[in-house]
């Protein structure tokens, strides 16, 4: 089955700095790689996703790059703001896989002021 | 007001008691998922279904079962054959067959076994 490594686990970044996010998947037929934000005692929330068919998509100060050959995808979050501070989760998912859909272990983002 | 609920919020129960947490939502949504939370881990997948009365088993099943009679309900059973129940429990839902699409989570359970 699909397995979806996260790193780093832990990030300290400097208000107005960037951050980046990395993350691996095992399964070639993966083609859908959405990235959840989780603050302080709230649910996961979807912040951006992106498909096998596409390279790069942006939000704001938020992107996400992803390398098929590679199997690898990025989060960078630019211009860091102290409400940027959470837990990111990406994920991978497939149809072949029966629409499961598998997390990395997540990183845990401190902005300091 | 559309959302998905999970009950209870916390949960005590002693070794060799079942519980079953439980899991509503009123979004239409075809697919309804369980997860696992422990810190450092991630969500892991417990089941998933994708319709009414079928459902699969994800990657962390053993110990747990589940129910899909009506399409707005999931209820989730922790047996005491699940050896390290002490978790957070997440619910999620997403909409049509796809395998895209954003998962819409419940607030969650936090379950302690005494």
């Amino acid at each position: 089955g699909e397995n979806v490594e996260q790193h780093p686990s832990t990030l300290s970044v400097q208000e107005g700095d960037s951050a980046v996010i990395k993350c691996t998947y095992s399964d070639s037929a993966s083609n859908y790689f959405p990235w959840y934000k989780q603050e302080l005692g709230k649910r996961p929330q979807l912040i951006i996703d992106i498909r096998s068919n596409v390279g790069e998509k942006k939000d704001q100060r938020i992107a996400v790059t992803l390398n098929k050959t590679a199997k690898h995808f990025s989060l960078h979050i630019t211009e860091t703001q102290p409400e940027d501070s959470a837990v990111y989760f990406c994920a991978a998912s497939n149809r072949a896989a029966g629409n499961k859909l598998t997390f990395g272990g997540g990183t845990r983002v401190l902005v300091k002021p | 007001d559309g959302g998905i609920t999970q009950s209870p919020k916390y949960l005590f129960r002693k070794e060799g008691q079942n519980v079953t947490l439980s899991c509503e939502q009123n979004l239409n949504h075809d697919a309804m998922y369980w997860y696992r939370q422990d810190p450092g881990q991630g969500l892991r997948l417990i089941y998933y279904s994708q319709i009414v009365n079928d459902f699969q088993k994800g990657d962390i099943a053993e110990g747990y079962s589940v129910s899909r009679e009506k399409k707005e309900s999931f209820p989730l059973t922790v047996t005491s054959a699940q050896k390290n129940p002490t978790a957070f429990y997440l619910c999620a839902s997403r909409s049509g067959a796809s395998n895209t699409g954003e998962l819409f989570f419940g607030e969650g359970s936090r379950l302690t076994v005494l």
